[in-house]
Parts: C-alpha cells; sequence; structure tokens
C-alpha cells in the first residue's frame, strides 16, 4: 500500500516556463512534508519542506503548495532552468512515526533549453 | 556544519559474498540514521534506522543487517549477498527531533553478479 504516490514518472518543460510536480498521500496522520531533488548516482538533496499548519512555503524559486482536505502537495518551481532536471521526491511523515520518511516513487523532471 | 560520509561509492561483489558499507556522520551528536535502497528506476525504501547507540530497528525482512557501534557511525552489512541486492544504497540522518529534515549522503552503487 503506497502512503505517498508521485503518479506521473516523467514531466518535461521548457526552460523558463513553470514546473509543477504533484504528490498524493492516504495517511491522514502525516503532517509535515519534503521534496527532494536526486542526480543520477547521487544522494537526494533536501529542497523544501511544509508543516500541515501551513498551506504555501516558498524559497526562491521553489514553491510547495499542501492542500490537507485533498491530501495533495504540489512543488512549483518558477522559471524552470535546465539544471533542476533531476528526480524529484516527496516525502510525509507523522508525529506517531517520529523522524520516519514515506517517500513517493519519484518522478523526473527534464527541462529543455 | 554538519556532513555525511558513505563509502565505497562503488562496489561490484559476487554472489555470496559478504558486505559492509559504512556511513559517518560528523558536526552532530546522537543523530538519527538510516539505511535506504533505491532500485534501478524506482522510489526510496527505507530498511533500517537507528535513534541510538546498538539501537536497530528493520523495516523490511532482508538478507541484510545493520549495526551501530559508535554515535555517528552506522554500518551495512550482509553475510552472502544475493543478485536481488544489487542497488543504490543511501544513508542518510536527521537530528534527534520530532520532524527533522533528513540529510543523504553521496550513496553507495553495489553490483551484485
Amino acid at each position: 500500500d503506497q502512503q505517498v504516490k508521485q503518479n506521473s514518472p516523467s514531466l518535461s518543460v521548457q526552460e523558463g516556463r513553470i514546473s509543477i510536480l504533484n504528490c498524493d498521500y492516504t495517511n491522514s496522520m502525516f503532517d509535515y512534508f519534503l521534496w527532494y531533488k536526486k542526480y543520477p548516482a547521487e544522494g537526494p538533496t533536501f529542497l523544501i519542506s511544509i508543516s500541515s499548519i501551513k498551506d504555501k512555503n516558498e524559497d526562491g524559486r521553489f514553491t510547495v503548495f499542501l492542500n490537507k482536505s485533498a491530501k495533495h502537495l504540489s512543488l512549483h518551481i518558477v522559471p524552470s532552468q535546465p539544471g533542476d532536471s533531476a528526480v524529484y521526491f516527496c516525502a510525509a511523515s507523522g508525529l506517531n512515526a517520529g523522524n520516519m520518511l514515506t517517500f513517493g516513487g519519484g518522478t523526473r523532471l527534464m527541462v529543455k533549453p | 556544519s554538519q556532513t555525511i560520509h558513505q563509502w565505497p561509492a562503488t562496489l561490484v561483489q559476487p554472489v555470496g559474498s559478504p558486505l559492509s558499507l559504512e556511513c559517518t556522520v560528523e558536526g552532530t551528536s546522537n543523530p538519527n540514521l538510516y539505511w535506504y535502497r533505491q532500485a534501478a528506476g524506482r522510489g526510496l525504501q527505507l530498511l533500517f534506522y537507528s535513534v541510538g547507540i546498538g539501537q536497530i530497528s528493520s523495516e523490511v525482512p532482508q538478507n541484510l543487517s545493520a549495526s551501530r557501534p559508535q554515535d555517528r557511525q552506522f554500518i551495512l552489512s550482509s553475510k552472502k549477498l544475493l543478485l536481488s541486492d544489487s542497488g543504490f544504497y543511501l544513508c542518510a540522518w536527521s537530528a534527534f527531533r520530532l520532524q527533522e529534515t533528513q540529510y543523504f549522503g553521496p550513496g553507495t552503487r553495489l553490483l551484485v553478479l
């Protein structure tokens, strides 16, 4: 049972446009969400997080939106750059799980010049 | 600042041989430590986590084991590798508080032949 799902395995975007990566979760106990970026043969790099008390968190070109009623979060990258091409993982945790993260399957973003 | 090291970066091992992957963290005390595996084209699967020396929890039954002989050292082992153990192994740490971000090491690519 996948508690965190990223339904789009890949996404292709033109440089300068917006990239929107989506993530859905089923566990209503999740209250902390993170996005990681991963290049091939490297460890994931933390990008941005959001707590369930907020519905939006912004850091430079990256914005994460959380819709608790829909159990949905999204990562917006504006403007997209070729260096953003990577696999993006969303992850979730809940107080009842301590610091355990449940990861989605990842979305491969390709930003075309 | 905190850093996390993993070695080796790449490992090719024959089926049935033993395995030892090491992870160390610098710049923090009493971290939570984690081992993940990413199989080819798939998401991150939590294998083990540790909240203190000698304290190991396993998330999935498998051919692997983990040990934490020192506060900032986490070791992933196997007595006899299987072909299915091939993958990309990632170590991560987080502060010993709830809902802290996990930070990943560079990973070890293991190929079992």
